[in-house]
C-alpha cells in the first residue's frame, strides 16, 4: 500500500520568512514524488517533481529515501506561496496519492 | 490551449437520485483519472482510463459508481442512488499517455447530495 502523510493541516508564516511544508511516504518501491498547489479559487496544478531537480517559484525538495520524505522548501516566503500545498506520490501505477495538504498561510 | 474542463461546476442533488458528471480531457490526452475530494482531505484516485478502456478503476468505492469514455476523449462518471456521504468535489485529470507525464486536473464538480 502507498501513503502519503503531511502531519501540519496550517503552517503560518511571516513574509520573508523560511518555509518548510513536511511529507513523508510509505511505498515498497522507488515512487515519484510530486507536489501540487491550489492558489484560491484556481485549480490543483503541479508546482514540481522530484525528477525534474528544479526549482519552481523558489521552492525546492530533495527526496530522501532514507527518512522516506519529500519535504518542500523556501528560503524567503511571499504573499503570493499562500495556497494550499499537497504533496503526492506515484507508484508503478499512474494513479497519484496524495496527502491530506497543508495549507500555507504567508502575513506580513 | 484549453485546459481540462469539467461540467457542471456544482451540482445538487436529492438521496437517491442518479447523476453525471462529464470531464474534457486536453486535446490529445489519451489518459483520463477521475478523483474524488471530500472535505478536509486530499484528492482520492477512482478510475483511470487509457484511450476507451478502464485500465484501473481500484478506487471506485462500490458499484454504485460507474464511469465510461466511449471515444476515448469525453469521459463521464455516472453516479446510482446518490447517497449524503457521496458529497464531495470530483476532479478529471488527463496526461498526454500515462505513467510518466504530468497529470493537468480540471476545476472539479461540487456535488452536494441532500
Amino acid at each position: 500500500a502507498q501513503r502519503v502523510t503531511q502531519p501540519e493541516k496550517l503552517l503560518s508564516v511571516f513574509k520573508g520568512a523560511p518555509v518548510e511544508l513536511k511529507c513523508n511516504y510509505s511505498y515498497s518501491g522507488s515512487p515519484e514524488l510530486f507536489w501540487y498547489v491550489q492558489y484560491s479559487r484556481q485549480r490543483l496544478q503541479l508546482l514540481l517533481r522530484h525528477i525534474s531537480r528544479e526549482s519552481i517559484k523558489g521552492f525546492t525538495a530533495d527526496l530522501n529515501k532514507g527518512e522516506t520524505s519529500f519535504h518542500l522548501k523556501k528560503p524567503f516566503a511571499q504573499e503570493e506561496d499562500s495556497a494550499m500545498y499537497y504533496c503526492a506520490l506515484r507508484g508503478t501505477a499512474s494513479k497519484l496519492t496524495f496527502g491530506t495538504g497543508t495549507r500555507l498561510q504567508v502575513t506580513l | 490551449g484549453a485546459g481540462v474542463s469539467q461540467t457542471p461546476s456544482n451540482k445538487v442533488t436529492e438521496k437517491g437520485k442518479y447523476v453525471e458528471l462529464r470531464c474534457d480531457p486536453i486535446s490529445g490526452h489519451t489518459a483520463l483519472y477521475w478523483y474524488r475530494q471530500s472535505l478536509g482531505q486530499g484528492p482520492e484516485f477512482l478510475i483511470y482510463f487509457q484511450g476507451t478502456g478502464a485500465a484501473d478503476d481500484s478506487g471506485l468505492p462500490n458499484d454504485r459508481f460507474f464511469a465510461v469514455r466511449p471515444e476515448g476523449s469525453v469521459s463521464t462518471l455516472k453516479i446510482q442512488r446518490t447517497e449524503r456521504g457521496d458529497s464531495a468535489v470530483y476532479l478529471c485529470a488527463s496526461s498526454l499517455s500515462g505513467s510518466l507525464d504530468t497529470q493537468y486536473f480540471g476545476p472539479g464538480t461540487r456535488l452536494t447530495v441532500l
